[in-house]
């Protein structure tokens, strides 16, 4: 069974510019879920889909946003780039909550 | 608001020593505890998770955690750790309702170190 695949591994951006993420689930599963891990903060909860509707939503400005496809993968979009947006955004799936996570092995996103 | 602390940062044991990470949680409601590994450059793999039932949950590859809900606490422990154990280890809460529904929130991390 395939995992959590997330493209691409690594991206470099420069400030303003836009960033867009993509993430495919597990077979089956409809919930997406983006977390976002940076040097120091740990990680931090993004955005959760399921069933293409954005379900909630972290502390994070509207500049980061997504959307789930009816193939339930997902895209996560970073617009107006700032330095402290470079981290390792990772993308999980499950059946739901409260089932485990899977995650991807994660998108590494540098802003210069 | 839900909060999980793990209250060693860094951990290092020897080979075939038993190892303990801490993890306590805060919440007003009824939680779902998870504990993940991550291995360096890549995502988290889901160690073990306690839903609902025994309070004692096991992994295949030796660890356990126990769910002890008077303490508010979610330990992880394993007898004898190997060299490929080294990695590190998050606790994460999920509410099993409210606003926070969905959200899994995760512990700073316990780097554990295995040295030969």
């Amino acid at each position: 069974e395939a995992g959590v695949t997330q493209s691409p591994t690594h991206l470099i951006k420069t400030r303003g510019q836009q960033a867009t993420l993509r993430c495919s689930p597990i077979s089956g599963h409809t919930s997406v879920y983006w977390y976002q891990q940076a040097l120091g903060l740990g990680l931090q909860f993004l955005l959760w889909y399921d069933e293409g509707e954005e379900r909630n939503r972290g502390n994070f400005p509207p500049r980061f946003s997504g959307r789930q496809f009816p193939n339930y993968s997902s895209e996560l979009n970073v617009n107006a780039l700032e330095l402290e947006d470079s981290a390792l955004y990772l993308c999980a799936s499950s059946l739901g909550p409260p089932f485990g996570y899977t995650f991807g092995s994660g998108t590494r996103l540098t802003v210069v | 608001a839900q909060s999980v602390t793990q209250l060693d940062s860094q951990v290092p044991v020897f080979e075939e020593a038993p190892v303990e990470l801490r993890c306590n949680y805060s919440s007003s409601v009824s939680v779902y505890l998870f504990w993940y590994v991550q291995y360096p450059n890549q995502g988290l793999q889901l160690l073990l998770k306690y839903l609902s039932g025994s309070t004692l949950v096991e992994s295949i590859n030796g660890f356990e955690a126990e769910f002890n809900k008077s303490q508010t606490s979610f330990h992880l422990r394993k007898p004898s750790v190997h060299i490929s154990d080294t990695a590190e280890y998050f606790c994460a809460l999920a509410n099993a309702g409210g606003t926070s529904y969905g959200k899994l929130t995760f512990g700073q991390g316990t780097i554990l170190t295995v040295h030969p």
